[in-house]
């Protein structure tokens, strides 16, 4: 049971190159999620997905594309890289039971993004 | 939609001290909300969480907090602060209904230093 992988662990781009940062889980949870983390901003949610082909945006969608065509798998597009979105990407999933409680989010080990 | 207030982005206490980190949140209707903590360089662990019931929640590493709905707050406290509990925490408040419960908003974290 690994838990939530992310991949690369770490990453440098130039500025307007594309690239898909990976996620996958293999707790069947159906609620999975992207958040970025800035020095003090906390974590800021850019995507999420309360199942597969379901989608919606967060607090900062814009230059972020995702995709859910399975359970297991969230990976999240960046089109065009800017120095904007140099941060540290977090992959997290979830599960609901019973009356439909959220059980809060398990994360990845996040992924260190540099554009220059 | 809603948010989370951590007022304090730094404390320092005393190992042995107690502790008590404060949370705000802002939500209509009762949320859910939860606790994380993060130590240099990992991912993010949950605490604990409140759904509903009883007010006052038990977590891992001897961490409670109690929901206030009066005042909108859910506060971490911890009787007995050891050097390891050094790290950063999160508050996170979450919506309770359908589709929504995956947009998980955070706060912006307190740094918590522990003194010998």
């Amino acid at each position: 049971n690994a838990g939530v992988t992310q991949t690369p662990k770490f990453q440098v781009l130039k500025t307007g190159q594309s690239m898909t940062l990976q996620c996958a889980q293999d707790m069947n949870h159906e609620y999975m999620s992207w958040y970025r983390q800035d020095p003090g901003m906390g974590l800021r949610l850019i995507h999420y997905s309360v199942g597969a082909g379901i989608t919606d945006q967060g607090e900062v969608p814009n230059g972020y594309n995702v995709s859910r065509s399975t359970t297991e798998d969230f990976p999240l597009r960046l089109l065009s890289a800017a120095p904007s979105q140099t941060s540290v990407y977090f992959c997290a999933s979830s599960y609901s039971k019973g009356t439909g409680n959220f059980y809060g989010y398990t994360f990845g080990s996040g992924t260190r993004l540099t554009v220059v | 939609a809603q948010s989370v207030t951590q007022p304090d982005i730094h404390i320092t206490v005393s190992e042995g001290a107690s502790l008590e980190l404060r949370c705000n949140y802002s939500y209509g209707a009762t949320p859910y909300l939860f606790w994380y903590v993060q130590s240099p360089g990992q991912g993010l662990q949950l605490l604990l969480k409140y759904f509903s019931g009883d007010t006052l929640v038990q977590g891992i590493k001897g961490f409670e907090a109690e929901f206030k709905r009066s005042q909108s707050s859910f506060n971490l406290r911890k009787p007995s602060v050891h050097w390891s509990d050094a790290a950063e925490y999160f508050c996170a408040v979450g919506k309770n209904y359908g589709g929504s419960q995956g947009n998980l908003i955070f706060g912006k974290g307190t740094k918590l230093s522990v003194k010998p």
